[in-house]
């Protein structure tokens, strides 16, 4: 079955540690995206690419940074610069960046401060 | 802005009673339209979607919503909940020509047996 993987599921990071997220899909789709959400919150965008090499910093990019080397694979690095990285954190993606063109989501990764 | 809002932050229904969750947005030329439902710990499923086609839309697991255009709303309903409804719901908007997605802040739904 086509989907989005993410992992690990559940992450602890440490002072000034860095953690990455993994984003993997095998829908063949163009764009992806990665969400923060908080408690009682809707989605906040941190980050989006259309294509591969190619990425958006979101509303809330600050303390984050991405790569997209290969079409399927969108990681995203929480830095020591996010002093609140404690979140769950979805990963989506759609097959353009039209607007018609629903997301699919991946199961999330909630991470939390050691 | 652009904008989506969802009128309730709870909702709470015995089971068996019809569902309504109301989701109101800004007005623009070509909306399209999306309902998600999230259940704990979970990403986000796809329910159904409005494109510009017929305006009474038919998703998963019984529900339908309503896209009307003098309102600018795109309710969510569902004749009879299942215990299996309960879960928080988004409805999320696009516009044409622009990438930008908008979810609204959800809608907690309780059933009750």
């Amino acid at each position: 079955d086509g989907g989005i993987t993410q992992s690990p599921k559940y992450l602890f990071r440490k002072e000034g540690q860095n953690v990455t997220l993994s984003c993997e899909q095998n829908l063949n789709h163009d764009a992806m995206y990665w969400y923060r959400q908080d408690p009682g919150q809707g989605l906040r965008l941190i980050y989006y690419s259309q294509i591969v090499n190619d990425f958006q910093k979101g509303d809330i990019a600050e303390g984050y940074s991405v790569s997209r080397e290969k079409k399927e694979s969108f990681p995203l690095t929480v830095t020591s610069a996010q002093k609140n990285p404690t979140a769950f954190y979805l990963c989506a993606s759609s097959s353009f960046s039209g607007g018609d063109q629903p997301q699919h989501f991946g199961d999330g990764t909630r991470l939390s401060i050691l | 802005a652009q904008s989506v809002t969802q009128l309730d932050s709870h909702v709470s229904v015995s089971e068996g009673t019809p569902v309504l969750l109301r989701c109101n947005y800004s007005s623009s030329y070509s909306p399209s339209l999306f309902w998600y439902v999230q259940h704990p710990n979970k990403g986000l499923q796809l329910l159904l979607k409005y494109t510009s086609a017929a305006t009474l839309v038919k998703g998963i697991n019984g529900f339908e919503a309503e896209f009307k255009k003098s309102e600018t709303s795109f309710h969510l309903t569902k004749p009879s909940a299942h215990m299996s409804d309960a879960a928080e719901y988004f409805c999320v908007v696009r516009y044409t020509g622009g990438f930008k997605t908008i979810f609204g802040a959800g809608t907690r739904l309780f059933v009750k047996a």
